[in-house]
Formats: C-alpha cells, sequence, structure tokens
C-alpha cells in the first residue's frame, strides 16, 4: 500500500523560505506512470495546486506561484520537495503531497497534510 | 476566484440524489479529464471519480460522475450523513502554461 508522508518546519517567518519533504513509501517515486504533486489548503478556503514534478526531474508550476516554487526530486531516497520562497501570512495553509496520474491527471493517492504557518 | 465554478453550497435529505456541476471552458473540462474528490471535516482529499466516470476501488457505486461539453457533474445517491463533506472537481488546463485546476469547492449538507 502506498503511502505519503509530508515533514517540515510548522512555523516560518515572513520573507524565508518554506521547505517540505515527502516520503513515499510502499512503492517507487520512479515509476512511469506518474507524476508527484504539491497542493495546497489556506484555513477555511479551497484547494490549490502548486506543482507537480516528474521522477526524471520535469516540472509544472502554477503560474501564479512559479516565480517562487521550486520542487526537486531525489529518486535514491524516495522522496520529493518544495520550496516556497519569500513567503507571507498568505501562504499559511495545510500543504499535501499526492501522487497524479499521468494519463488521467487524477490525484490519486494522498499525505495526510501538514500545516505551515507564516508568522514572525 | 477558480477556474473552475461550482455552487457553494447543496443539500439534501438523507436517502434522497444530489449532483454537484462544475463548469470551465474549452481550454480544461472542455478537453481534458475531470476528477472528483471528496473531503472529509479535518482530513486530507480523497478520489472519487477519475477519467470523467470512473471510480477508484473501493468507491461504491453511489458516487458517478459525468461529463458534457464544458461542464461536468458528480452525483450522490442514498445520501447518508457520513456524505457531508466537500467536494472538489480538478482537471488539466492546457492553456498558456499548462497546469491542473481544481474548482472552489462544494459544501454538502445531509439535512
Amino acid at each position: 500500500q502506498l503511502q505519503l508522508q509530508e515533514s517540515g518546519p510548522g512555523l516560518v517567518k515572513p520573507s524565508e523560505t518554506l521547505s517540505l519533504t515527502c516520503t513515499v513509501s510502499g512503492g517507487s517515486i520512479s515509476s512511469s506512470s506518474y507524476y508527484w504533486g504539491w497542493i495546497r489548503q489556506p484555513p477555511g478556503k479551497g484547494l490549490e495546486w502548486i506543482g507537480s514534478i516528474y521522477y526524471s526531474g520535469s516540472t509544472y508550476y502554477n503560474p501564479s506561484l512559479k516565480s517562487r516554487v521550486t520542487i526537486s526530486v531525489d529518486t535514491s531516497k524516495n522522496q520529493f520537495s518544495l520550496k516556497l520562497s519569500s513567503v507571507t501570512a498568505a501562504d499559511t495553509a495545510v500543504y499535501y503531497c499526492a501522487r497524479l496520474h499521468k494519463l488521467s491527471d487524477a490525484f490519486d493517492i494522498w499525505g495526510q497534510g501538514t500545516m505551515v504557518t507564516v508568522s514572525s | 476566484q477558480s477556474v473552475l465554478t461550482q455552487p457553494p453550497s447543496v443539500s439534501a435529505a438523507p436517502g434522497q440524489k444530489v449532483t454537484i456541476s462544475c463548469s470551465g471552458s474549452s481550454s480544461n473540462i472542455g478537453n481534458n479529464y475531470v476528477s472528483w474528490y471528496q473531503q472529509l471535516p479535518g482530513t486530507a482529499p480523497k478520489l472519487l471519480i477519475y477519467d470523467n466516470n470512473k471510480r477508484p476501488s473501493g468507491i461504491p457505486d453511489r458516487f458517478s460522475g459525468s461529463k458534457s461539453g464544458t461542464s461536468a457533474t458528480l452525483g450522490i445517491t442514498g445520501l447518508q450523513t457520513g456524505d457531508e463533506a466537500d467536494y472538489y472537481c480538478g482537471t488539466w488546463d492546457s492553456s498558456l502554461s499548462a497546469h491542473v485546476v481544481f474548482g472552489g469547492g462544494t459544501k454538502l449538507t445531509v439535512l
């Protein structure tokens, strides 16, 4: 049973860089059938896709966040990571990592999510 | 303002049927598969429907999906109190910068 687990600081100061890692267990991140993605959800609001990465390193980013986002993959550790720079209070959210099926563009497996608060 | 438009809320009585709409455009729903997600309070979203109308293993056939043109619909029959949740549609948008888009979400209340 494939599982995803987010990890990283729960509190980040304004203007600093938010860094999260998603560890994939029970399966390989190097599967050719899937992308791996980050989605966030501000308190009381809807889902916002941040970006996705293929095991080869190919990336797609949300145009509204592209200038501040970097997603990378480490196949040796079966992990992928998110970096979001110059954060503000508007970046406070639950951050989810998820597996994205390449053909159907559906996120079929999600991590439990991790709350990140931006505050001094 | 989400690219995909959903009603903020819907409600129905236990045992009844409800539909949730998701409206988009030719750059997203019109030319790509639609998926639907259920988010129970305090939990991560869960995939309910993919490829417009397919159900992952373990999802009961009370849940159904359809697509016509630039709109998609999620249907839930035999409503149960446990179906109270937020529901989101999602798809790929093939505009200038290809990216994933979600609807704003619909809160289902089972009266």
